[in-house]
């Protein structure tokens, strides 16, 4: 089984300001891990995913994570954030082998960007 | 391309009544995936269908039921309403059961249980 801890249920920032949205799996089989956005009454969009080789992933809208294996963990990073990234985001693993397309979430992270 | 669409977008049903929700994956996906998001719970894997066989599922109660057609094509079902049933519903497709691929989520269905 798998579970996933977004520590920060909410997260201020100033515009322009650099973010990082915390992000802690547990897992005992190998998994992959997804970072995806929800605006307001939206469905959920991709924003990146970490499959395997380069642990520096980068995704849409200037967002990028990076895979620890050792701490467990996939933060999220934008180093200058908009009023339009305003949302929620979602950590999420699925497993390697014999999972399909399940998707385990975290709680989430709503970002809230400010003038 | 057209995305997943979910019908109906908006529904309110009352304690004890039985619901169908429908989801139309993008062309060419064959997995759909079922979710529920509330706030107290967040997203919960209700369950997954691969080519019209139900290949994963959560853990909820067998009040839940879902199927696949030969079009890809899903609807979920829930018998004998309960108030904590009130929630977003999403589904999703993905081309292959495998999860390493994307999947593209629809708007959703809002139920209402009074």
């Amino acid at each position: 089984a798998q579970s996933v801890t977004q520590l920060d249920s909410q997260v201020p920032v100033f515009e322009e300001a650099p973010v990082e949205l915390r992000c802690n799996y547990s897992s005992s089989v190998s998994v992959y891990l997804f970072w995806y956005v929800q605006y307001p009454n939206q469905g959920l969009q991709l924003l990146l995913k970490y499959l395997s080789g380069s642990t520096l992933v980068k995704g849409i809208n200037g967002f990028e994570a990076e895979f620890n294996k050792s701490q467990t963990s996939f933060h999220l990073r934008k180093p200058s954030v908009h009023i339009s990234d305003t949302a929620e985001y979602f950590c999420a693993v699925s497993a390697v082998t014999g999972g399909g397309n399940k998707l385990t979430f975290g709680t989430g992270t709503q970002l809230k960007v400010e003038l | 391309k057209a995305g997943v669409t979910q019908t109906p977008r908006y529904l309110i049903k009352t304690r004890g009544q039985q619901v169908t929700l429908s989801c139309s994956p993008i062309s060419g996906h064959r997995s759909v995936s079922w979710y529920q998001q509330t706030p107290g719970q967040g997203l919960q894997f209700l369950f997954e269908y691969f080519s019209e066989t139900q290949r994963n599922k959560g853990n909820f109660p067998g009040r839940f039921s879902g199927r696949q057609f030969s079009n890809s094509r899903s609807e979920m079902n829930v018998s004998t309403l309960e108030l904590g049933d009130s929630a977003l519903y999403l589904c999703a497709s993905s081309l292959e059961w495998d999860g390493s691929n994307e999947q593209f989520f629809g708007p959703g269905t809002r139920l209402t249980v009074l």
